[in-house]
C-alpha cells in the first residue's frame, strides 16, 4: 500500500519568508511525486511533478521540490512567499501499478502581507 | 475551455436519503477519478475509471458507495442510505489518459452535509 504524511498542518509565514513543506511517502517501489495547490474557492491544480531524472523539480510561481529516495521525501520550497501563496498543499504520490494518486492530508499556508 | 463540471455544488440531505452526484469530465479525457475530501483528512481515493477497463473500485468505504461511467463520458457517484459520516466534498478529476504523464484536473467539488 501507498501512503503520504504530511507534517505540517497549518504554517504561518509572512511575505519574503522562505518555505519549506514537509512530505513523505511510504511506498516499495518506483513513485511518480506531485505536488497539488488549491487556492481559496478556486479548484485542485497541479503545481508540479517528478517522474524521473533529475530531482530537483522546479514547478510554476517559483515552486520547487527536491526527491531524495533515501529519504522516502519530496518536500516542497519557496524562497521567498507572496500573499498570493495563501493555499492549501497536497502531496501525492502513485506507484508503478497503481493508478490512482494517493495525497496527503494537505498543509495550509497562510503568508501574512 | 471547458474544465470538469460537477453538479450540485451543494447538497444537504437528510441521513438514510440517496444521494447521486454528477461529474462531466474534460472531453476526450479517458481515465476518471472520484475522491472525497473530508476536513484534516485530505483526499480520499474512492474509485477510478480507465476507458473499457473494470473500474478500480478498491477506495469505496463501504457497500452503499457506487458509481457509474457511461459511455465513457459522464460518471454518477451514488451514495445511498446516508450517514452523518458521509459529509464531505466530493471531488471528481479527469485526465487524458490516467498514465504518469496527463495531470489530474479537478472539478469544484460537491459539499454533500447529511443532516
Amino acid at each position: 500500500a501507498q501512503s503520504v504524511s504530511q507534517h505540517n498542518h497549518h504554517v504561518i509565514l509572512s511575505e519574503a519568508a522562505s518555505l519549506e513543506l514537509g512530505c513523505n511517502y511510504s511506498y516499495g517501489g518506483t513513485v511518480n511525486l506531485f505536488w497539488y495547490v488549491q487556492y481559496p474557492g478556486q479548484h485542485l491544480q497541479l503545481l508540479l511533478k517528478y517522474f524521473s531524472g533529475d530531482p530537483l523539480v522546479k514547478g510554476i510561481k517559483g515552486f520547487e521540490a527536491e526527491f531524495i529516495k533515501s529519504k522516502f521525501s519530496f518536500n516542497l520550497r519557496k524562497p521567498s512567499v507572496q500573499w498570493s501563496d495563501t493555499a492549501e498543499y497536497f502531496c501525492a504520490v502513485r506507484g508503478t501499478g497503481r493508478r490512482a494518486l494517493t495525497f496527503g492530508s494537505g498543509t495550509r499556508l497562510q503568508v501574512q502581507p | 475551455g471547458a474544465g470538469v463540471s460537477q453538479s450540485p455544488s451543494n447538497k444537504v440531505t437528510e441521513k438514510g436519503k440517496d444521494v447521486e452526484l454528477r461529474c462531466d469530465p474534460i472531453s476526450g479525457h479517458t481515465a476518471l477519478y472520484w475522491y472525497r475530501q473530508s476536513l484534516g483528512q485530505g483526499l480520499e481515493f474512492l474509485i477510478y475509471f480507465q476507458g473499457n477497463s473494470a473500474p478500480d473500485k478498491s477506495g469505496l468505504p463501504s457497500d452503499r458507495f457506487s458509481a457509474e461511467r457511461t459511455g465513457g463520458s459522464v460518471s454518477t457517484l451514488t451514495i445511498q442510505r446516508t450517514q452523518q459520516e458521509d459529509s464531505a466534498v466530493y471531488l471528481c478529476a479527469s485526465s487524458l489518459d490516467g498514465g504518469p504523464n496527463s495531470p489530474l484536473h479537478f472539478g469544484n467539488g460537491t459539499r454533500l452535509t447529511v443532516t
